[in-house]
């Protein structure tokens, strides 16, 4: 079945820092997603991207299909960056497959 | 828009007593999914339904949990004889293609 790799689990960060945030696939996909979520809080998707490059504000999602592969980058992140950032992928109408996430910690 | 809509937010049940969960898709959203998240698992996908049809429910335990759609407004996720395994947060998501956009989550305790 399908699988998804996220790399790191975790990260901590200084204020300011960039931050790149893998996930690999190992089959072939119709569907990227790249989500947020706070303990005990929601998923807000912060990117439906299934090819290509696509920015909104200081966050950046690359997704390369030939090489399975999708990056989420954080540039000079933010206190209120942290969180877990969890990767997902579906095959032609499908459900959705996640990573594991990566938790992200920015301290001040 | 509301955006999705999952009630209650959270649920306490006794062992062995039955839980109903339900979603309020988006209004206009054809496909309808649910899944689960604990620690341990993380996400994982249950059953989903388009055009109110089940299409697959390969995640669904095969006993105790079910789940229907009975009209484009509105699904349920019923677990049976609930077990202290099933606590988890139950998440439902809706679709017009592929973009799936989620709802709270109800958060299910079984003592």
């Amino acid at each position: 079945g399908q699988q998804v790799q996220q790399s790191p689990a975790s990260l901590v960060l200084q204020e300011g820092e960039n931050a790149e945030l893998q996930c690999n696939f190992s089959t072939s996909l119709n569907s990227m997603q790249w989500f947020y979520q706070r303990p005990g809080g929601s998923l807000v998707s912060l990117f439906y991207n299934p090819s290509g490059t696509k920015q909104s504000g200081r966050l950046t999602s690359t997704t390369v299909i030939k090489e399975r592969r999708s990056s989420l980058h954080i540039s000079s992140s933010q206190t209120t960056d942290s969180g877990t950032y969890l990767c997902a992928m579906a095959g032609f109408a499908s459900a959705l497959t996640f990573g594991s996430g990566t938790k992200v910690i920015v301290l001040p | 828009n509301a955006g999705v809509i999952q009630t209650p937010r959270h649920k306490v049940t006794g062992k062995g007593q039955e839980a109903t969960l339900w979603c309020e898709p988006i209004s206009g959203h054809s496909a309808v999914f649910w899944y689960r998240q604990t620690i341990v698992q993380g996400l994982e996908f249950l059953t989903y339904f388009r055009n109110q049809a089940p299409i697959d429910d390969s995640g669904m335990p095969k006993e105790r949990f079910s789940a229907q759609m009975p009209n484009q407004s509105h699904s349920t996720l019923k677990i049976q004889s609930t077990q202290p395994q099933d606590s988890a947060v139950y998440l439902c998501a809706s679709s017009s293609s592929y973009e799936q956009y989620f709802g709270p989550g109800t958060r299910l305790t079984v003592l």
